[in-house]
């Protein structure tokens, strides 16, 4: 059965200081793998989608990395309206859902 | 443009009661999904639609859980004989493509409380 667990549960930075949130995913036979933030009382605001192992994207402070067994969201500099929940989620050639995980809920002080 | 759009924002239910919730997809999306969000969780996959077909309903919990999307753009999601355990969070999405293989752009969800 495909997995997808998140690490950590919650994370605290304070600006500046940079981090990587975890995505450790079982598939059979990824299709793509998606991260989203996830504001409070919102929908999930897609970021990025990684397709296979070695391949990486940025988008202003956040860099997504993706291996043949995890993801890594890298945010560099965090300032505090980066503070949401992130979340990851694969699709496997099999079927048409997004498997996600429970998310990682980054705060970040000014 | 415009986004996935939902209505009712929030609904309240008394146990027992059913429920419409509305889905409008960017115009012109082939696909479409609907999720179910408890609290501090991740989205979990219900049903998913190609055009007006219903193709992967596998996620619905029960057969008090139905979907429609009739002309291939706005879709219902209904459920029958509300019961505490459906209070959560129903998220629509939308997606260009028809093989379901690519981003998909989620509305702002449906808060339902059933009490």
């Amino acid at each position: 059965e495909d997995q997808v667990t998140q690490s950590p549960e919650a994370l605290r930075l304070q600006e500046g200081e940079s981090s990587s949130l975890n995505c450790s995913y079982t598939v059979s036979g990824l299709r793509g793998l998606f991260w989203y933030r996830q504001d409070p009382g919102k929908g999930p605001e897609f970021l990025f989608t990684l397709y296979s192992a070695g391949e990486e994207k940025e988008k202003e402070r956040l860099k997504a990395t993706l291996t043949k067994k995890e993801s890594f969201l890298h945010i560099t500099a965090p300032k505090p309206e980066d503070s949401a929940t992130y979340l990851c989620a694969v699709q496997a050639y099999s079927n048409n859902d997004m498997r996600f995980g429970a998310g990682t809920r980054l705060t970040v002080k000014p | 443009g415009a986004g996935v759009s939902q209505s009712p924002r929030y609904k309240v239910a008394k146990r027992g009661q059913d429920v419409a919730l509305r889905c409008d997809p960017i115009s012109g999306h082939v696909s479409l999904f609907w999720y179910q969000q408890a609290l501090g969780q991740g989205p979990e996959f219900l049903t998913y639609f190609q055009n007006e077909a219903q193709l992967d309903k596998s996620g619905l919990p029960s057969d008090r859980f139905f979907a429609e999307r009739p002309e291939g753009s706005v879709s219902t999601l209904k459920i029958q004989r509300t019961q505490q355990e459906d209070s959560a969070v129903y998220l629509c999405a939308s997606s260009s493509t028809s093989g379901a293989t690519y981003e998909q752009y989620f509305g702002p969800g449906t808060r339902l409380t059933v009490t």
